[in-house]
């Protein structure tokens, strides 16, 4: 079955410290993997993914994720917190529904970036 | 850039009642979806609809839920009759073939409280 556990429903780090959001992933399937990130009172962006290819993928913002199929992991890090990274961020796998793309969420990390 | 939009941004009702949630998805876009997320847990999936029909809905989907695309621009979620657990916010997403069905972008969501 497909699930995503993220670790850390809350993380606070300095500005212009390391940012690294924790996500482990159970997939039955070659997994599609995504983050999303939201800030107060907007939609769900992506940040970036994962499908095939390149285990280490960067997406906006200065984020980047690699997939580690040993650990089943599918961490975020972004060298420098800036304060705008202040959101929720979301770990998502693919479902198992067909091709249309059913996404299975984490419950969400919320990032704090104190001055 | 374009986006999905979703109205209203707050709805509440009382329990029983019917109501019906709206959204304007990216206008090339082929595959909607709905997504819910209950205070505090996780964003889960609905349904999924192309071609004019669902291609997939979830457990928590039920008779209680119907979607419809009534023109070529907006895609609705009705809630025949509304109960407590309903309470929620609700995403609407929308994908298109250029980048696949994965590549999923969010409205802002609904947030729907029943009384």
């Amino acid at each position: 079955a497909q699930s995503v556990t993220q670790l850390g429903s809350h993380v606070s780090v300095s500005e212009g410290a390391l940012v690294l959001l924790r996500c482990n992933y159970s997939s039955s399937v070659p997994p599609y993997l995504f983050w999303y990130v939201q800030y107060p009172n907007q939609g769900l962006q992506l940040l970036l993914k994962y499908t095939t290819g390149a285990t280490l993928v960067k997406g906006i913002n200065g984020f980047e994720a690699e997939f580690k199929k040993s650990e089943t992991s599918f961490h975020l890090t972004k060298p420098s917190a800036h304060m705008s990274d202040a959101a929720e961020y979301f770990c998502a796998v693919r479902g198992l529904g067909g091709s249309q793309g059913n996404l299975i969420f984490g419950k969400g990390t919320k990032l704090s970036v104190k001055p | 850039e374009p986006e999905v939009t979703q109205t209203p941004s707050h709805q509440v009702t009382q329990m029983g009642q019917e109501v019906i949630l709206r959204c304007v998805p990216i206008s090339n876009h082929l595959y909607f979806y709905w997504y819910r997320q209950i205070l505090g847990q996780k964003v889960e999936f609905l349904v999924s609809f192309y071609n004019n029909e669902i291609s997939e809905k979830s457990e928590i989907f039920d008779d209680q839920f119907s979607v419809e695309r009534p023109d070529g621009s907006n895609f609705t979620l009705k809630i025949r009759s509304t109960k407590l657990e309903d309470s929620a916010m609700y995403f609407c997403a929308s994908s298109g073939r250029d980048r696949g069905p994965y590549e999923q972008y969010f409205g802002p969501g609904t947030r729907l409280t029943v009384t």
